[in-house]
């Protein structure tokens, strides 16, 4: 199992512009999240989704959209990029429903906005 | 979701044990207290978890207080490789999002 792959590694936008970040499981789990991480803090939760088809905001949602047409595939969406969004972008997956609900992450995407 | 108290920095000599403090002081009857940590750079990875028993696993035991307000994070031989910031979280397992509320963790430096 390749687990949670992300792309791309890293990425320069400018203001304004969008851009689409890629993640992908291959666990079949049927959570997913999306959190970014500035320097020197702890990772905060932008989107999750349950499973195919239903998302949610997490603490951080402006800015941001997101789509789970597949259980593999969750992919989050920056319309009008701003410096505020320069971070470290990290997807995960669990599987919830009777395990330890544990979390696997994604290498992460490093952006700038300039 | 409760909140935890972690040293922001510790240190630990490469070969000895390395002892992770964390404090969860308003944590509820139905909250499991998880660890995570974070090498530089990458995702975090889990580590451990347990409820209100002690735990051990491959990579580290998990020690908490009978009355569950405080924990402690063991790692038995520290090496380099172990250098990482180290999360504490509490989280309710019966959730509907199952997120996990990072807090800044303890940055554990194991020196040589």
């Amino acid at each position: 199992n390749a687990g949670v792959t992300q792309t791309p590694k890293f990425r320069i936008l400018k203001i304004g512009q969008s851009m689409t970040l890629q993640c992908t499981q291959d666990m079949n789990h049927n959570y997913m999240y999306w959190y970014r991480q500035d320097p020197g803090m702890g990772l905060k939760l932008i989107y999750y989704s349950v499973g195919a088809g239903i998302t949610d905001k997490g603490e951080v949602p402006n800015g941001y959209n997101v789509s789970r047409s597949t259980t593999e595939d969750f992919p989050l969406r920056l319309e009008l990029a701003a410096p505020s969004q320069t971070s470290v972008y990290f997807c995960a997956s669990s599987y919830v429903g009777g395990g330890h609900n544990e979390q696997f992450f994604g290498p992460g995407t490093r952006l700038t906005v300039l | 979701d409760a909140k935890t108290t972690q040293p922001t920095s510790m240190d630990c000599a490469e070969g000895r044990a390395a002892n992770l403090p964390c404090n969860h002081s308003t944590i509820s009857g139905n909250e499991y207290v998880y660890w995570y940590r974070q090498i530089h750079s990458q995702g975090p990875q889990y580590i451990i978890h347990g409820l209100k028993n002690n735990e051990t696993n491959e990579m580290a035991s998990l020690i908490i207080t009978e009355d569950r307000k405080s924990s402690t994070l063991i790692l038995p031989h520290a090496t380099l490789r172990d250098t990482a910031v180290y999360y504490c979280i509490v989280r309710d397992n019966g959730g509907a999002t199952n997120k996990l509320i990072f807090g800044t963790g303890t940055l554990l430096a194991v020196q040589p």
